[in-house]
């Protein structure tokens, strides 16, 4: 249960308020982006991903961008909920390889 | 939409023992991913199985080898555990072997090393 994010860098956000999490990747050849959402004790469930030929995408309250030339990905989230605490992870792949190379983490709290 | 399963979801072995951890994969995949998550770092890929082979590998040593089956379940072995063994062991689904698109992880199995 308590296997993710000891010593994560941390964002606190007062509910209601807008989010935004950073994500540097490594590989400028890297074609697709997914960002993952972490609870304690369970597994990383998918929030959205982005291809490398699109700048920006938008789910339900959340917005992905993508920045090709600083190599640069971040995550908004509008209207901060408490259910949104979590360790946040963007991951990335590269060409056809099977795997996906996983950032380090942030985690988001949530504050009343 | 999880719907990927895996078991045993705690487990606790001695150094030098042999582990099997199993995965079912969400219904309609036929590619299984197999990741280790250490203590506050992100998830690190082990394997990936698809059409019941081996499809690609990480930097993890031969001890760590695994199984898919025809109906897409999947089984992790680890050999001769080792302390830095301890760690979450996540299994996800997707489709379209090296397609390694929106991956669908499982609850995972925490394993600990004694």
């Amino acid at each position: 249960g308590e296997s993710v994010g000891l010593h994560l860098p941390t964002l606190s956000v007062q509910e209601g308020d807008n989010s935004i999490i950073n994500c540097a990747y490594s590989n400028s050849a890297s074609d697709y982006f997914i960002w993952y959402k972490q609870e304690s004790g369970k597994g990383p469930q998918f929030i959205i991903d982005i291809r490398s030929n699109m700048d920006k995408r938008q789910g339900q309250r959340v917005t992905v961008l993508l920045n090709k030339t600083v190599k640069h990905l971040s995550l908004q989230i509008a209207a901060t909920q408490p259910g949104d605490s979590a360790v946040y992870f963007c991951a990335e792949r590269t060409g056809t390889a099977s795997k996906l190379t996983f950032g380090t983490g942030t985690r988001l709290q949530v504050t009343l | 939409e999880t719907g990927v399963t895996q078991s045993p979801t705690h487990l606790i072995k001695t150094r030098g023992q042999q582990v099997t951890l199993r995965c079912s994969s969400q219904s309609g995949h036929n590619t299984v991913s197999w990741y280790q998550q250490a203590l506050g770092q992100g998830p690190q890929f082990i394997f990936q199985y698809y059409r019941e082979e081996e499809n690609g590998r990480g930097n993890f040593p031969p001890r760590f080898s695994g199984l898919q089956f025809p109906n897409y379940s999947s089984e992790l072995n680890v050999n001769a555990l080792e302390l830095d063994d301890s760690a979450l062991y996540l299994c996800a689904s997707s489709q379209g072997g090296y397609s390694n698109e929106k991956l669908f992880f499982g609850s995972g199995t925490q394993l600990s090393v004694l």
